[in-house]
């Protein structure tokens, strides 16, 4: 079955610790985004990609990095830089690049947490 | 003023009952939409797509109004199994392929 799959489910990290979250999908979708979920809050994008080798910082990229050398994942790192990492990361996908009518599918998650 | 805003609710209702949520969009070039269900820690999940004549998918009907830039989401019948939030979802288009998100309107249904 297509779809996306992010690993791991739930993530710890330490202070001073940089952690790479993995989202990979087989949907052949061009564009891959990651969201980041606080409790009781809605979607903020962190970084989003349309295409391989090339991506563009969202609305709270500081903290985060990203790479999209492959079409299939988008892997998220949360550096020591970001001070409050502690949330649900959510990675999406759409179809074509310029397809505006198709719609972003969301793998099931990863609940990162400070130790 | 942000992109997209909803009403965070809770909206309690009864089982059966009929309701509605709105949403509007403040970017006028906004072109597709969307209605997206999330329960308590998970994933949100595509509910429909909003077109412009308005559709409708078994209990729940969509409609556009572009002129007024907002959105609605109608359930008949409701169900238990319909308590969730609902995310309003807006897509700004021609090679930028970026969605916005409404921070969710919560249901509760009770028996």
């Amino acid at each position: 079955d297509g779809g996306i799959t992010q690993s791991p489910k739930y993530l710890f990290r330490k202070e001073g610790q940089n952690v790479t979250l993995s989202c990979e999908q087989n949907l052949n979708h061009d564009a891959m985004y990651w969201y980041r979920q606080d409790p009781g809050q809605g979607l903020r994008l962190i970084y989003y990609s349309q295409i391989v080798n090339d991506f563009q910082k969202g609305d709270i990229a500081e903290g985060y990095s990203v790479s999209r050398e492959k079409k299939e994942s988008f892997p998220l790192t949360v550096t020591s830089a970001q001070k409050n990492p502690t949330a649900f990361y959510l990675c999406a996908s759409s179809g074509h690049r310029t397809a505006e009518d198709q719609p972003q599918h969301f793998g099931d998650g990863t609940r990162l947490s400070i130790l | 003023r942000k992109e997209v805003e909803q009403d965070p609710g809770p909206f309690n209702v009864p089982e059966g009952a009929t309701v509605a949520f709105n949403c509007t969009y403040s970017n006028s070039a906004s072109q597709s939409f969307f209605w997206y269900r999330q329960d308590c820690r998970k994933e949100p999940k595509l509910l429909m797509s909003v077109y412009s004549s308005g559709n409708e998918d078994g209990r729940f009907t969509a409609q556009l109004n572009r002129a007024s830039q907002y959105i609605s989401l109608l359930i008949r019948d409701s169900k238990l199994s319909d308590s969730a939030t609902y995310l309003c979802v807006v897509n700004r288009g021609h090679n930028f392929n970026k969605f916005y998100f409404g921070s969710g309107t919560k249901l509760n249904v009770k028996p």
